[in-house]
């Protein structure tokens, strides 16, 4: 049962280089999420996918851009990192709703120099 | 914008005792409140939810209790254990704003042996 799952577990990029994170779940959710985790500010979200084919802005979405690529998989792409893109990102789904219990990933941990 | 503020930051109890991590939010149309736990190199994981409509909800030994007057909302945890230790945050979501689910800035609780 893999639930979420995320990858690459760790990446460090130079500043101006572009990545994409890839998610997918296996619980047939029709909700997927972006969140950051920065130090002492919580999860805020970059992009969601309230269903297949339907993507919108979060709270923090400059500098990054989304795919839903299917119902399974949500992918994340920065495509000139900076160094303030320094951070842990958690890919969530959920049933469809905004008051579903999310379900997370275990993160990628991106570096930039 | 909306906002949840969760206290304390650092949370340090001996082994058996209790827990009380409190938030609050400031988006009236609130009504769904989920409580995550994180523990180190994992994503977060559902511990407890609760829903506007009703007002104190139990889980063995976690209880959450919600005051929408005032736009409180606790988790409680009595007889801790080692295992407890870990980042908890709350969340705020409703049904205006999409599908915005805002998180508090989390707590680290240390539990004693």
């Amino acid at each position: 049962n893999a639930g979420v799952t995320q990858t690459p577990k760790f990446q460090v990029l130079k500043t101006g280089q572009s990545m994409t994170l890839q998610c997918a779940q296996d619980m047939n959710h029709n909700s997927m999420y972006w969140y950051r985790q920065d130090p002492g500010m919580g999860l805020r979200l970059i992009y969601y996918s309230a269903s297949e084919g339907t993507t919108d802005k979060g709270e923090v979405p400059n500098g990054y851009n989304v795919s839903r690529l299917n119902k399974r998989e949500f992918s994340l792409r920065l495509e000139s990192a900076a160094p303030s893109q320094t951070s842990v990102y958690f890919c969530a789904s959920s049933e469809a709703g905004s008051n579903q219990p999310q379900h997370f990933g275990d993160g990628t941990r991106l570096s930039i120099l | 914008g909306e906002n949840v503020e969760q206290h304390p930051s650092t949370l340090s109890v001996q082994e058996g005792d209790s827990a009380v991590i409190k938030c609050t939010y400031s988006d009236s149309a609130s009504n769904y409140f989920p409580w995550y736990k994180q523990e180190l190199g994992k994503g977060p994981q559902l511990i407890i939810d609760i829903r506007s409509n009703v007002g104190e909800k139990k889980d063995q030994r976690i209880a959450v209790t919600l005051n929408k007057t005032a736009k409180h909302f606790s988790l409680h945890i009595t007889e801790t254990q080692p295992e407890d230790s870990a980042v908890y945050f709350c969340a705020a979501s409703g049904n205006t704003g999409g599908f915005k689910t805002i998180f508090g800035a989390g707590t680290r609780l240390f539990v004693k042996a």
